[in-house]
């Protein structure tokens, strides 16, 4: 079985200062993690994943994240956030058994105050 | 690259008519494409995938003579809402994955379905 938790339904920053959206996943294999961002009404943007390799992931808008797998956490991180970066993030994992699908967390709203 | 289209981005329709919305891989060749159902503040629920040239796998619980999903080519797939009721309104988001590469779904930009 494999599934993701984020634990926070809201993220508040001010413009500027760091960003960390959480994200704890449960599987059997070995995890494939993504990160992607919605804005309202629209669709899901990719941002980063983990398949391999480094443990940090650079992805698009200048996010990263961090993959620790003896913590079993994918946090998603931005050194210094915009007040664009306000939208809906989603977590997914997918297992390594499993061909394809994906599990998404319930979502964190992330608002950068200006 | 990896653009996914959906049409319409919107529908309003009567109870009792069907709505087809149609998802694109526009620069890439899908070989697997992905139909989920969003309820507004959550998460997204998966329904079917979709092969191209085969028949789709429905996830447990959703209606397969309900909700017809049809991959023709590897970049098209269609979802046609039969005989839609109030409770079929939602928002419908397609993704699809590269025949290059498979680890990732990209996503069409949704489709609000509205069921008078």
């Amino acid at each position: 079985a494999q599934s993701v938790a984020q634990p926070e339904d809201q993220v508040n920053v001010a413009e500027g200062n760091p960003l960390t959206v959480k994200c704890t996943y449960s599987v059997s294999g070995n995890p494939y993690l993504f990160w992607y961002v919605q804005y309202p009404n629209r669709g899901l943007q990719f941002l980063l994943k983990y398949i391999t390799g480094d443990n940090l992931v650079k992805g698009s808008y200048g996010f990263e994240a961090e993959f620790n797998k003896s913590q079993t956490s994918f946090h998603l991180k931005k050194p210094s956030a915009l007040v664009s970066d306000s939208a809906l993030y989603f977590c997914a994992v997918r297992d390594s058994y499993n061909d394809y699908k994906l599990s998404f967390g319930a979502g964190t709203t992330v608002t950068v105050r200006a | 690259g990896a653009v996914v289209s959906q049409h319409p981005s919107w529908v309003i329709c009567k109870s009792g008519t069907s709505v087809k919305i149609e998802c694109r891989s526009l620069d890439f060749q899908a070989t697997t494409m992905f139909w989920y159902r969003q309820f507004p503040k959550q998460s997204l629920m998966l329904m079917a995938t979709s092969n191209e040239g085969s028949k789709a796998t429905y996830e447990q619980g959703v209606e397969k003579d309900k909700f017809l999903i049809n991959h023709a080519s590897l970049t098209l797939s269609t979802l046609t809402v039969t005989s839609a009721h109030p409770e079929d309104s939602s928002f419908y988001i397609c993704s699809a994955s590269s025949t290059r590469s498979t680890d990732t779904q990209y996503f069409g930009p949704g489709t609000r379905l509205t069921v008078l």
